[in-house]
């Protein structure tokens, strides 16, 4: 079945500093890839859609400046927040639907990253 | 926005217990699809339901669609230490979305 894959899985950073995560479809090409937030016992928050090509839709609340994000190819989409602080800390989960197989398609979810900031 | 209510929040059954989570859309879907995240992990898809009453099993589980394709259930039979996660259900997006509109899910723990 298709794969979505996400790296790193786990990344500590000190405060200020910025980090990247990767998100890949690997045998399907996702125009629309989605990026979640998680926190502890809690559901998963949607914070944009990333779209191949064109910018972002960040949803309410979101700091676009903090998480830049870019899909560059169809089977890349990447996540980067800037300047992080230790409130940013969180497991960050991206998703991908293969819309060639119906828009009714279920999504497949990236592995994970837990990020840490100290 | 449409909205998709989940519940309960926790629940915590004995080995062996039957075990139910239960959600309801504040308007009527197309689908609805349910997801298993164990703990650690990342959430995986387990079945989508399209047709009004639609009702579909796995093994122990079993899924159900409302008449009015606005609730649905699922149900797990004789619940073992390895049915432990959490449980989303998932309806589309906006009209022309992509987006999946999650429920907060229901966190099940099995007491051996």
């Amino acid at each position: 079945g298709a794969v979505v894959s996400q790296h790193p899985s786990r990344v500590i950073c000190k405060s200020g500093t910025s980090v990247k995560i990767e998100c890949r479809s690997l045998d399907f090409q996702a125009t629309t890839m989605f990026w979640y937030r998680q926190f502890p016992k809690q559901s998963l928050m949607l914070m944009a859609t990333s779209n191949e090509g064109s910018k972002a839709t960040y949803e309410q609340g979101v700091e676009k400046d903090k998480f830049l994000i870019n899909h560059a190819s169809l089977t890349l989409s990447t996540l980067t927040v800037t300047s992080a602080h230790p409130e940013d800390s969180s497991f960050y989960i991206c998703s991908a639907r293969d819309y060639l197989q119906g828009t009714n398609t279920e999504a497949f979810f990236g592995q994970g990253t837990r990020l840490t900031v100290v | 926005g449409q909205q998709v209510m989940q519940i309960p929040q926790y629940q915590h059954v004995q080995e062996g217990e039957d075990f139910t989570t239960y959600c309801n859309s504040s308007t009527t879907l197309s689908n609805i699809q349910w997801y298993k995240q164990r703990p650690g992990g990342h959430p995986v898809f387990l079945i989508q339901l399209v047709k009004s009453g639609e009702v579909k099993k796995q093994k122990r589980l079993t899924f159900q669609f409302g008449e009015a394709k606005k609730n649905s259930s699922l149900h797990i039979t004789a619940t073992q230490t390895t049915d432990v996660g959490t449980y989303f259900c998932a309806g589309p997006g906006g009209a022309g979305s992509y987006q999946l509109t999650f429920g907060k899910g229901t966190k099940l723990s099995v007491i051996p």
